[in-house]
């Protein structure tokens, strides 16, 4: 079954460091998504990407985030210089298009994360 | 903005019936999804319900909604050792993929 694929699966790295996080979504979906999950509390959407550009985007996803889809396979979330509290545990989801299946539900496919820990 | 609130903690005993409680503040949701998230793993759509409908069942997995008090209950009956994970309840609105996320419901099922 496909599946949305993440790496790396725990990255430790010092705070003021860049931090580049992959995915491979799944192959003939459309919609890109990036939510973070700080310890403890609740899964929060960053941003969402469409047809090589950003779609939507919280508060969270300031101008040290920025996403990127450079070959058309993998999707990537980059923090250009990481805090304290940005430690979380990163999502990655794909939806398919209109005429995938799931489109008509909303539903989401999300990868297992990557654990960020920024000491 | 929205909000989507859960409990935290549920136990059940092995066989027992578990009822997982949500409740979320936009009135313009148009679908609400239960997520599972056993552990090391990512985040699989359980079910979802559309916001025209009172109930779905599917399996051992009912959800009801009541879209006055904003109210969303996620029913497994007869719970396994392996239905241990933890619940979010999620919605999202018309036209968006943005979902937002309870904090999840740990479940631990006691054998």
């Amino acid at each position: 079954e496909p599946e949305v694929t993440q790496t790396p699966s725990h990255q430790v790295t010092q705070m003021g460091q860049e931090v580049i996080l992959r995915c491979v979504p799944i192959s003939n979906h459309l919609y890109f998504y990036w939510y973070r999950q700080i310890l403890g509390q609740k899964v929060e959407f960053l941003v969402s990407f469409y047809n090589n550009e950003i779609s939507e985007k919280s508060e969270i996803f300031d101008d040290q985030f920025s996403v990127e889809r450079p070959d058309g396979s993998n999707f990537t979330l980059k923090i250009r210089s990481t805090k304290l509290e940005d430690s979380a545990m990163y999502f990655c989801a794909s939806a398919p298009g209109t005429s995938g299946v799931g489109w008509d539900t909303g539903e989401l496919f999300f990868g297992e994360g990557s654990r960020l820990t920024v000491l | 903005g929205e909000d989507v609130e859960q409990s935290l903690f549920l136990s059940v005993r092995e066989g027992d019936s578990s009822v997982i409680n949500c409740t979320y503040t936009d009135s313009s949701s148009t679908y609400l999804y239960w997520y599972k998230q056993e552990p090391g793993a990512g985040l699989q759509l359980l079910t979802y319900i559309f916001s025209n409908m009172d109930m779905k069942q599917d399996q051992r997995l009912t959800v009801l909604l009541n879209k006055k008090d904003k109210h969303l209950s996620l029913r497994i009956a007869d719970t396994q050792t392996g239905d241990s994970a933890i619940y979010f309840c999620a919605e999202s609105g018309a036209g968006s993929y943005q979902l937002t996320f309870g904090k999840g419901t740990k479940l631990s099922v006691i054998p």
